[in-house]
């Protein structure tokens, strides 16, 4: 079974530290999808990232990068120079091929302070 | 930003009453899907649409039914509310799900409904 899973449940830092976040996921399908999502205090959910599983280049975008391990099932996300604005519960998720549905993890709490 | 819009917004309501959320999307796309988020699950697939009139379950759905009569709609009803339905309650839209199998679109979110049973 499809399965995702975010062992960390809070992280605190301090403005300027660089997070990595991390992402574990289980699945039998040789084509899949993995997402990371943003929800700010606000409660929203923001869309950051979708890579599927034969793009295993890692991928930057301004101060957040995503690395994506097929052989050890891992897609992290990383925040360098962390701000007071990226504090937010992060989800990863995990697409299950012969359905049209989203496994999320259980969300990681990052916590940034000045 | 995709549009999509959730009501109510807020909403506390009796054990036993009917209760009714409703999305609402001006994207025309074709999948709809409803969760739940509560403290310590993440986000969990009530049940989801793939066209009108075309609806299937998802990991939670014991308690609730769903209806989608428009693309635009989606309506999400709990036929007798009880107190472990209290939570916040998000619909989603994507354009495809795994049409063709060779792309699959990333799902964007309402703004989400809160959801107190008493």
């Amino acid at each position: 079974a499809q399965k995702v899973t975010q062992a960390q449940t809070e992280i605190s830092v301090v403005e300027k530290e660089d997070v990595t976040l991390d992402c574990v996921y289980e699945t039998r399908d040789t084509t899949y999808y993995l997402f990371w999502y943003k929800q700010p205090p606000s409660g929203e959910l923001v869309f950051l990232i979708r890579r599927n599983s034969f793009d295993e280049q890692n991928e930057i975008s301004g101060r957040y990068s995503w690395n994506f391990q097929k052989s050890t099932s891992s897609f992290n996300f990383t925040i360098t120079a962390s701000q007071v604005v990226d504090s937010a519960v992060y989800f990863c998720a995990l697409s299950d091929y012969n359905t049209d549905k989203l496994i999320f993890g259980t969300g990681t709490r990052l916590q940034v302070f000045p | 930003d995709a549009g999509i819009t959730q009501s109510p917004r807020h909403k506390v309501t009796e054990t036993g009453t009917p209760v009714t959320l409703r999305c609402h999307q001006t994207e025309n796309h074709r999948y709809m899907y409803w969760y739940r988020q509560d403290p310590g699950h993440g986000l969990r697939l009530i049940h989801y649409s793939y066209g009108v009139k075309d609806t299937d379950k998802g990991e939670v759905s014991d308690g609730y039914s769903v209806s989608r009569s428009k693309t635009e709609d989606f309506l999400l009803t709990l036929e007798s509310a009880t107190s472990s339905q209290t939570s916040v309650y998000f619909c989603a839209i994507s354009e495809s799900g795994l049409a063709g199998r060779s792309s699959y679109n990333e799902q964007f979110f309402g703004p989400g409904t809160r959801l107190t049973v008493l």
